[in-house]
């Protein structure tokens, strides 16, 4: 079974606070993404990662960072954490290959509550 | 740009009745997913659809895909109440690693 872990289910930090949410996936996918997911909002895709080291801005990167350095990690960086990104954090990944390795499967998701 | 729209996005059935949840789609895509989130979970995969014409079920949910019309559909039967949850679908672009498109949810509330 693929399995997509998140470094915490609840998390709450100050305003400023630089906060690291870290994803990681074990079945050697190459695609590995961020949302945040708010009431009446859906998914939004933050950014996301075809390959280690290489990144690109989803819908709403703005306040975010990320960093691959190794194929199974996927970090996703608030720099200075404010209320506005108090959110649901999903993590997921997915393979580059034929059939069902274009399956994505998501992390367990974390809370983050900024005050 | 893809666009997927799923309809309708509230929906609140009896136990015992069937009902479909629609998706359509902008592009030309043969790939195509469903997922399930029950409240303050992740999203669960339900089924993969990857051809014109393929239909997976799976106990009380059938999801089909008709390329042509760029629809996909999720269809109910005889609902009970543990299928209430949010359902979203989601279409890939045909060139490959590029992230899905996923339509914003159908909340579905199945009531005694």
């Amino acid at each position: 079974d693929v399995k997509v872990t998140q470094s915490s289910r609840y998390l709450v930090k100050r305003t400023g606070e630089k906060v690291f949410l870290e994803c990681v996936q074990d079945m050697d996918h190459e695609n590995m993404f961020w949302y945040r997911q708010d009431p009446g909002l859906g998914l939004r895709l933050i950014y996301f990662s075809y390959d280690v080291k290489m990144k690109e801005k989803g819908d709403i990167p703005e306040g975010y960072s990320v960093s691959r350095e190794k194929k199974e990690r996927f970090s996703l960086i608030l720099e200075s954490a404010s209320t506005n990104q108090t959110s649901m954090y999903l993590c997921a990944s997915r393979g580059g290959g034929g059939g069902h390795s274009y399956e994505q499967y998501f992390g367990p998701g974390t809370r983050l509550t900024v005050t | 740009e893809l666009k997927v729209e799923q309809n309708p996005l509230f929906l609140s059935m009896q136990e015992g009745k069937n009902y479909t949840i629609y998706c359509n789609y902008s592009t030309t895509s043969d790939r195509l997913y469903w997922y399930r989130q029950d409240p303050g979970k992740s999203l669960e995969s339900l089924f993969v659809l990857l051809s014109n014409g393929a239909v997976k079920q799976e106990g009380r949910l059938m999801a089909s895909l008709d390329t042509k019309a760029r629809l996909s559909t999720l269809h109910i039967t005889a609902a009970v109440h543990d299928l209430s949850a949010t359902y979203f679908c989601a279409v890939d672009m045909i060139s490959g690693n590029t992230p899905l498109v996923f339509g914003k949810g159908t909340r579905l509330s199945v009531i005694a």
